[in-house]
């Protein structure tokens, strides 16, 4: 059975610094592995979607990398601000059909 | 381009009553995903239908809870005979089919049973 576990569960980096969220998955047959962002009382922003076959994707300050054989994920955000303060979530597909397991997410606070 | 919507935003009920939960997938997206996340719990999958098919109700309470996605109109997840346990955020996800497979969410529904 998947378990999808991230840590630490909360973390507080003054501004500037550089975030480094962990991922990790019990069960390395995975289709692909989806970061999200989740602000208080909102929905779900997808970040970075990293399918199996990568290693990795970019998307401006945040970088995803994907180990499959370790089943680990790292998402790293550049130079924090403020605005990056939310809760971050990973999930896997791990079935033909799509659906995702999340973790519990890691919630971040950047101080200014 | 609209993202995924969903509606009602927030719901209150009374225990007893039913709850209809709407979701309007991104335009040209013919697969919805279910989700709900209960209060100081994780999210988790209830339901994944394409446009008039049930494909995976592996996450769905067996009673009470049902879902439809019709050919025209939107996906709806409907609670019968709510009660407190049912009080959480209730988000829909789209995605297009392909097979890159990234899903986008809507904003939720926020259910409350008093």
């Amino acid at each position: 059975k998947q378990e999808v576990t991230q840590i630490p569960a909360a973390l507080s980096v003054p501004e500037g610094e550089n975030l480094v969220l962990n991922c990790s998955f019990t069960d390395s047959a995975i289709y692909n592995l989806q970061w999200f962002r989740q602000d208080p009382g909102k929905g779900l922003t997808s970040l970075l979607l990293i399918q199996s076959s990568q290693r990795e994707q970019t998307s401006g300050r945040l970088n995803a990398s994907l180990d499959k054989s370790s089943g680990r994920s790292t998402l790293y955000i550049a130079a924090s601000q403020p605005g990056d303060s939310a809760t971050y979530l990973c999930a896997v597909v791990t079935d033909s059909w799509g659906k995702l397991q999340f973790g519990a997410g890691t919630q971040v606070v950047v101080t200014p | 381009n609209a993202g995924v919507m969903q509606n009602p935003r927030h719901l209150v009920r009374r225990r007893g009553q039913e709850a209809r939960l709407r979701c309007s997938p991104m335009k040209g997206h013919s697969h919805v995903y279910w989700y709900r996340q209960l209060p100081e719990e994780g999210l988790k999958f209830m339901v994944y239908l394409q446009k008039e098919n049930i494909i995976d109700e592996s996450g769905m309470p067996k009673e009470r809870f049902s879902a439809e996605f019709p050919k025209e109109g939107p996906s709806i997840l409907r609670i019968q005979q709510v009660v407190r346990g049912d009080s959480a955020a209730y988000f829909c996800a789209s995605f297009s089919g392909g097979s890159y497979n990234e899903q986008f969410f809507g904003p939720g529904t926020r259910l409350t049973v008093l």
